[in-house]
């Protein structure tokens, strides 16, 4: 699997968008960007996932470059319960054909959001 | 969203001895298992993947004698820690996938003590 780039840490003011860029110039053309984050002493919660084009869902909308080398996880209006580690990873999405399916984490970025 | 639990939620035993932790896919059924081990400060390590009915495929430097996973059913995987010790003190998380695109699911964790 391709790795990925994140900065180690990021603060974001209560209110305002949060912006995590994540970096996979690697990237293969089969592979998704997906997001988790984990909350303190908690398993990891899914985000968002995409391949090429821009996604969003109820948590966070998932900004991926036309050449596909990086992405931004936007979180629109940050609370401080959106204080976690977030991770970027990529990986083929479909299982078979000796594809497991699993996840590689990396280190994450931070995420510290404030008062 | 799928639901995925895990028991017990902690626990602490002798060193030498065993423990078992379960992984129950509550909604769904889980073709394919994971599980990890995450360190305090450090990110989450992958250390086998487990399909129902097929032995488990072990990461490197992962003893799979000391760690036992059964994935008996379709919505239960078992890790056993055998003759624990110390160093086996650790957060221990799995997630479960049907296998098909997008997210895994992960459980809460279970935090294994050893002394």
């Amino acid at each position: 699997d391709a790795k990925t780039t994140q900065p180690p840490s990021m603060d974001c003011a209560e209110g305002r968008a949060a912006n995590l860029p994540c970096n996979h110039s690697t990237i293969s053309g089969n592979e998704y960007v997906y997001w988790y984050r984990q909350i303190h002493s908690q398993g990891p919660q899914y985000i968002i996932h995409g391949l090429k084009n821009n996604e969003t869902n109820e948590m966070a909308s998932l900004i991926i470059t036309e050449d596909r080398k990086s992405s931004t996880l936007i979180l629109p209006h940050a609370t401080l319960r959106d204080t976690a580690v977030y991770y970027c990873i990529v990986r083929v999405a479909f299982h078979g054909s000796g594809n497991t399916g699993k996840l590689i984490f990396g280190q994450g970025t931070t995420l510290q959001v404030k008062p | 969203g799928a639901v995925v639990s895990q028991h017990p939620s902690w626990v602490i035993c002798k060193s030498g001895t065993s423990v078992k932790i379960e992984c129950r896919s509550l909604d769904f059924q889980a073709t394919t298992m994971f599980w990890y081990r995450q360190f305090p400060k450090q990110s989450l390590m992958l250390m086998a993947t487990s399909n129902e009915g097929s032995k488990a495929t072990y990461e490197q430097g992962v003893e799979k004698d000391k760690f036992l996973i059964n994935h008996a059913s379709l919505t239960l995987s078992t890790l056993t820690v055998t003759s624990a010790h110390p160093e086996d003190s650790s957060f221990y998380i799995c997630s479960a996938s049907w296998g098909g695109p997008g997210e895994q699911y992960f459980g809460p964790g279970t935090r294994l003590t050893v002394t």
